[in-house]
């Protein structure tokens, strides 16, 4: 089936410096990813939408500048914490859409711990 | 806003009952429906998506959806303490765009 591999699963920075986490479909090509954060006893809330070779949409109250987000292949698409804080810390999860069903797989998420 | 409401829970079940799970969605015009099940600390993975009213089942699990009613349900018989985890209602309104997911359900399984 379907596979998106998330990397890395988890990670824990430094206040004032950026993280970049990966998301790649496996054994499909996605034009459309999504990028979501979780907060802890709360749902996935939808951050922004990755579209290959164009810009990102972001969801509203979503800062575009501190979560860059790059979608260069068909393949693969990265979100950047830039100057990350500790309120950035969360769950942040990606998924794909595979295109002939209207279901996404989710990648492994990854757990942010800012210091 | 487009709202999906679930039960925080817990909802406590023995071993072998039927848990009922409950969620309701504000857009009328939500198309899709999906039961995810997420153990902590780990994404969500899918159980089932429903999409015309009526039962769909599969295995141990059975989605009910409502249209009229904005109302969809995931029912698991025979549960298992394996089932323990948190279920979320995820809808959307066309094709896997623009989806909204409710908080989810607790679910604990008692041996």
């Amino acid at each position: 089936g379907a596979v998106v591999s998330q990397h890395p699963s988890w990670v824990i920075c430094k206040s004032g410096t950026s993280v970049k986490i990966e998301c790649r479909s496996l054994d499909f090509q996605a034009t459309t990813m999504f990028w979501y954060r979780q907060f802890p006893k709360q749902s996935l809330m939808l951050m922004a939408t990755s579209n290959e070779g164009s810009k990102a949409t972001y969801e509203q109250g979503v800062e575009k500048d501190k979560f860059l987000i790059n979608h260069a292949s068909l393949t693969l698409s990265t979100l950047t914490v830039t100057s990350a804080h500790p309120e950035d810390s969360s769950f942040y999860i990606c998924s794909a859409p595979t295109g002939s069903v209207t279901e996404a797989f989710f990648g492994q998420g990854t757990r942010l711990t800012v210091v | 806003q487009k709202e999906v409401e679930q039960n925080s829970g817990p909802l406590s079940v023995p071993e072998g009952a039927i848990a009922s799970l409950n969620c309701t969605y504000s857009d009328r015009v939500s198309q899709s429906f999906f039961w995810y099940r997420q153990y902590s600390g780990k994404s969500p993975e899918l159980i089932m998506s429903i999409y015309s009213n009526g039962d769909k089942e599969d295995g141990r699990f059975t989605a009910q959806l409502n249209k009229a009613s904005q109302y969809v349900s995931l029912l698991i018989r025979d549960s298992q303490p394996s089932d323990s985890a948190t279920y979320l209602c995820a809808v959307a309104s066309g094709g896997y765009q623009k989806v909204t997911f409710g908080t989810g359900t607790k679910l604990q399984v008692i041996p």
